[in-house]
C-alpha cells in the first residue's frame, strides 16, 4: 500500500463546476497536510494546508480533512481553465526531520 | 526578491559524467530538500540537509552526492554511478522548526543520453 494515494485521472469537470480532488493516506499518526498545484513543466506551488480536522477555506479553494478516515480532499469551486494542472497531496507522518511524503498527483482539466 | 533559484533550467550530459545541480536561497530558510520526479510520478526524496553541514540521506540517494557549507546553497551532484538520471530535479526549503510546508524552486531538467 502506498503511504499517500491520489486518483491520477484524468480529472476533467466543465468551467464553473467543483472539481474534487481526493487523497488517502497510510499513517495514522500523520499531523499536516498539504495540496500543491503543479502546472506542466513547472515546479510545485503549495495552495492549501491543513493540519485540523474540518474545513478549511481559501478563496474558491476548501481543504477538508477526516484523519478518522484518513481522508484528505480540495475542492475547487467555480473552477476556470487556468486551474488546469496536476495537484500534488503531501502528508507529514510521524517521525523526524518534518519531511513530506506526496501522492503521484491528479491531472486536473478544466473544460471551456 | 527572494525564493529559491535553481540552474541550469536545462541540461544535457553524456553517460557516465558526473553533473551538478544548484541550488541557492535567500529566504534564511533553515531545511533545505532535493526531490526528483520522472513523468507521471510523484516527488521522491533525494537528501535533506535541516541544518548547515548536516545531511540525510532520502528513499533514493544511491547515485547522488550533496553538501551543504552554507545556509543558503545546497547543491546536488548526479554521479556516474546513478542508473537513470535523466528526470526533473526539484529542490525545496523549510522556514524553520515549526513549519511543516515547502517551497519549490523552479526545478532543473536533466537529460542523460
Amino acid at each position: 500500500q502506498k503511504e499517500v494515494e491520489q486518483n491520477s485521472g484524468p480529472l476533467s469537470v466543465p468551467e464553473g463546476a467543483i472539481a474534487s480532488l481526493n487523497c488517502t493516506y497510510s499513517d495514522r499518526g500523520s499531523q499536516s497536510f498539504f495540496w500543491y498545484r503543479q502546472y506542466s513543466g513547472k515546479s510545485p506551488e503549495l495552495i492549501m494546508s491543513i493540519y485540523s480536522n474540518g474545513d478549511k477555506e481559501d478563496g474558491r479553494f476548501t481543504a477538508q480533512l477526516n484523519k478518522a478516515s484518513q481522508y484528505v480532499s480540495l475542492l475547487i469551486r467555480d473552477s476556470q481553465p487556468s486551474d488546469s494542472a496536476t495537484y500534488l497531496c503531501a502528508v507529514k507522518g510521524r517521525g523526524s526531520a518534518r519531511q513530506l511524503t506526496f501522492g503521484s498527483g491528479t491531472q486536473l482539466t478544466v473544460l471551456p | 526578491d527572494g525564493g529559491i533559484t535553481q540552474s541550469p533550467k536545462y541540461l544535457f550530459r553524456k553517460e557516465g559524467q558526473n553533473v551538478t545541480l544548484s541550488c541557492e536561497q535567500n529566504l534564511n530558510h533553515d531545511a533545505m530538500y532535493w526531490y526528483r520526479q520522472d513523468p507521471g510520478q510523484g516527488l521522491r526524496l533525494i537528501y535533506y540537509s535541516q541544518i548547515v553541514n548536516d545531511f540525510q540521506k532520502g528513499d533514493i540517494a544511491e547515485g547522488y552526492s550533496v553538501s551543504r557549507e552554507k545556509k543558503e546553497s545546497f547543491p546536488l551532484t548526479v554521479t556516474s554511478a546513478q542508473k537513470n538520471p535523466t528526470a526533473f530535479y526539484l529542490c525545496a526549503s523549510r522556514p524553520g522548526q515549526e513549519s511543516y510546508e515547502q517551497y519549490f524552486g523552479p526545478g532543473t531538467r536533466l537529460t542523460v543520453t
